[in-house]
């Protein structure tokens, strides 16, 4: 049991370039999420998904979109990289709603933007 | 609008010590909160949590207080070990929202 696993751990885009974070849970869970977090900041919620096929903005969608084709993936994809969006991006998951269960968070893709 | 902060950015003690991290929040209609912790180049990890309905709860070393008049929450960690430093960071989220909100963070040193 892996728990939450992201993919890579690292990266370095150029500005307009494009990439897919990737985000696999084996936890059987229904709610998926994605963060990012800014140095010396909390997380701030870019995406969720309370199921396969269902997804909804959270507090900062702009420049993201995401996909849940299957229970276990949720892929966040940029697609015109820009140098806000170097951060610190996290996959959560959780069983229940985020109002009623803790969320597991994965390692975390480190992203720059030049 | 909502919000979640903390008093203090950063929290030196000593091994052995208790450690109390505080936090207040502005969204009263918040009823569920969560600590967590985070390692340097890690995810955060769940500490312990409480509801609305709850003053007190307590885990193993760990002991989250809630004061719904004043909102403000705190984390009390028992004899602080050199393992516990970290960040640490509350969170609040009310009954049928999706968006956790989180704090800023406190960052957690153990001086030996």
């Amino acid at each position: 049991n892996a728990g939450v696993t992201q993919t890579p751990k690292f990266r370095i885009l150029k500005i307009g370039q494009s990439m897919t974070l990737q985000c696999t849970q084996d936890m059987n869970h229904n709610y998926m999420y994605w963060y990012r977090q800014d140095p010396g900041m909390g997380l701030k919620l870019i995406y969720y998904s309370v199921g396969a096929g269902i997804t909804d903005k959270g507090e900062v969608p702009n420049g993201y979109n995401v996909s849940r084709s299957t229970t276990e993936d949720f892929p966040l994809r940029l697609e015109l990289a820009a140098p806000s969006q170097t951060s610190v991006y996290f996959c959560a998951s959780s069983q229940r709603p985020a109002s009623t269960d803790t969320q597991y968070f994965g390692p975390g893709t480190r992203l720059t933007v030049l | 609008g909502e919000s979640v902060g903390l008093h203090l950015p950063t929290l030196s003690v000593q091994e052995g010590d208790n450690s109390i991290i505080n936090c207040a929040y502005s969204n009263s209609a918040s009823d569920y909160f969560i600590w967590y912790k985070q390692e340097s180049g890690k995810g955060p990890q769940f500490i312990i949590d409480i509801r609305s309905n709850m003053d007190k709860r307590q885990g193993q070393r760990v002991t989250v207080l809630l004061n719904k008049t004043v909102k403000h929450l705190s984390l009390q960690i028992a004899a602080t070990q050199p393992g516990d430093s970290a960040v640490y960071f509350c969170a609040e989220i009310f009954q049928g929202a999706q968006k956790l909100v989180f704090g800023q963070g406190t960052r957690l040193t153990i001086n030996p």
